[in-house]
């Protein structure tokens, strides 16, 4: 079965970047997704379709795709960016998959 | 502003089957564009996709949930179900229902843009 990797935790400091990756076989091929989670929230969109972001999500929040690695991108981090991040992307058209999760500490 | 909101039961016995409903709200679930579908949360875990549609197509699901998961519409409630037969406290989870996008003109999911606020099953052995 498909598999999405992330790593398990990222650290950052305030005003600093943050960089999340998410690995899959030819995961370039396909559009990634990237959602984040509070503690005791549901999950929000916050990049998808590789360049696009949601209405109401700030422009510090950007991402790439490319061979087998998606990215996410927090620039300018802040202390409300610190949450869960889950990529996810469609091994096929009938196929859903999440990655791992990260979890951004923001010190 | 479309909405979904989970209901049903919050414990389940283990063997039993599992049923929630996800009814929207603000919009319809016959929308031109949109997929919809269920996703799940274990405790202190990550997502797991459970299984989706698209309005009028057959409906598709993870390989590892699909010989007990059956995701059934209702039209005129606007609503869409979830039943998971044989459940085992493994199946314990925070349970979403969501919308998702879709590309070239509805052939391809996308990304999951509306959720629910999600509902907590317990299964008790």
């Amino acid at each position: 079965s498909y598999e999405l990797t992330q790593p398990p935790s990222v650290s950052v400091s305030p005003g600093q970047t943050a960089t999340i990756t998410c690995s899959g076989s030819n995961l370039g091929d396909k559009y990634a997704s990237w959602y984040q989670q509070k503690p005791g929230q549901s999950p929000v969109l916050v990049f998808y379709q590789d360049d696009k972001r949601p209405s109401g999500i700030p422009e510090r929040f950007s991402g790439s795709n490319s061979g087998t690695t998606a990215t996410l991108t927090i620039s300018g981090t802040q202390a409300v960016d610190e949450a869960d991040y889950y990529c996810q992307a469609w091994e096929s058209t009938t196929a859903g998959v999440f990655g791992t999760g990260t979890s951004v500490t923001v010190l | 502003q479309l909405q979904l909101q989970e209901s049903g039961p919050g414990q389940v016995k283990s063997s039993e089957a599992l049923s929630l409903t996800c009814t929207i709200s603000g919009g319809s679930i016959t929308t031109y564009g949109f997929y919809w579908g269920w996703i799940r949360q274990p405790p202190g875990k990550g997502l797991e996709w459970i299984g989706s549609f698209y309005f009028g197509r057959n409906v598709f699901y993870n390989p590892s949930l699909k010989s007990r998961v059956t995701v059934s519409l209702d039209t005129p409630k606007n609503q869409f179900s979830l039943r998971l037969n044989s459940v085992t406290p493994a199946d314990t989870a925070v349970y979403y229902c969501a919308r998702a996008l879709s590309t070239d003109y509805g052939d391809n999911p996308d990304a999951f843009d509306i959720w629910g606020q999600g509902t907590l099953v317990t299964v008790s052995s």
